[in-house]
């Protein structure tokens, strides 16, 4: 079953702008993942957030966490070509604590 | 620092063939490892895992079948290939689990 689901499912924007990515989740976790997969590659883990925490910076990428509404977003400030990738969020199950993924956001930066 | 190593890059097979996917994992020890599938444009399921040498949990009932015949090896096989075997396969560790993954390269399998 899948626990996290991305939102939007494909995202164009300019260079210079901000993307933004929502994730929602069914489950209580642990902490909530973010990777990049660029169109034929492996996964790159880009950040983890974990339950107790509301917001982490890294780089240009800013994660938030809410709980309670079990959501998280993803934020890339200042986006450039480069950044063109699909963006997944990743959830612990609550039994196993096995790494289950969403759908994915497809995000396309043009330059 | 630590490697993840999966090959081929690349395979076709045809329908009926048996199958075998390797990936190995450098510079750690008693890994959790993972093998996920990938459908074209949506995201990963979760095949099997593994906590150690021997210990192999599958997730979805399939074609496939994994091993783990050394610590730090993970294969994944098919006796007889279906078309719907297609896909990207990628390999994966992690120091423990609900931590974050290292991902191998992957593999795209066509079956024809």
């Amino acid at each position: 079953s899948q626990q996290g689901e991305e939102d939007p499912q494909a995202l164009s924007i300019q260079e210079g702008e901000n993307a933004t990515m929502n994730c929602s989740y069914k489950t209580s976790i642990n902490n909530l993942q973010w990777y990049r997969q660029n169109s034929g590659r492996g996964l790159v883990h880009l950040i983890l957030i974990r339950s107790n925490e509301r917001e982490k910076h890294s780089g240009r990428l800013r994660v938030t966490l809410d709980t309670s509404k079990k959501s998280s977003s993803l934020l890339i400030t200042a986006s450039r070509a480069a950044d063109t990738a699909s963006y997944f969020c990743a959830t612990p199950t609550s039994n196993t604590g096995k790494l289950i993924f969403g759908q994915g956001t497809t995000l396309q930066v043009k330059p | 620092s630590q490697t993840i190593h999966q090959w081929p890059a690349t395979l076709v097979q045809p329908v009926g063939s048996p199958l075998s996917l390797e990936c190995t994992v450098e510079g750690t020890s008693n890994p959790n490892l993972y093998w996920y599938r990938q459908a074209a444009g949506r995201g990963l399921q979760l095949l099997f895992y593994s906590v150690g040498i021997g210990q192999i949990s599958s997730e979805v009932p399939q074609n496939l079948s994994a091993s783990r015949p050394q610590d730090r090896q993970f294969i994944l096989s098919s006796k007889k290939l279906l078309l719907s075997d297609s896909g990207f396969y990628l390999c994966a560790w992690s120091a423990d689990s609900e931590e974050k993954l290292f991902f191998g390269s992957g593999t795209q399998l066509s079956v024809l």
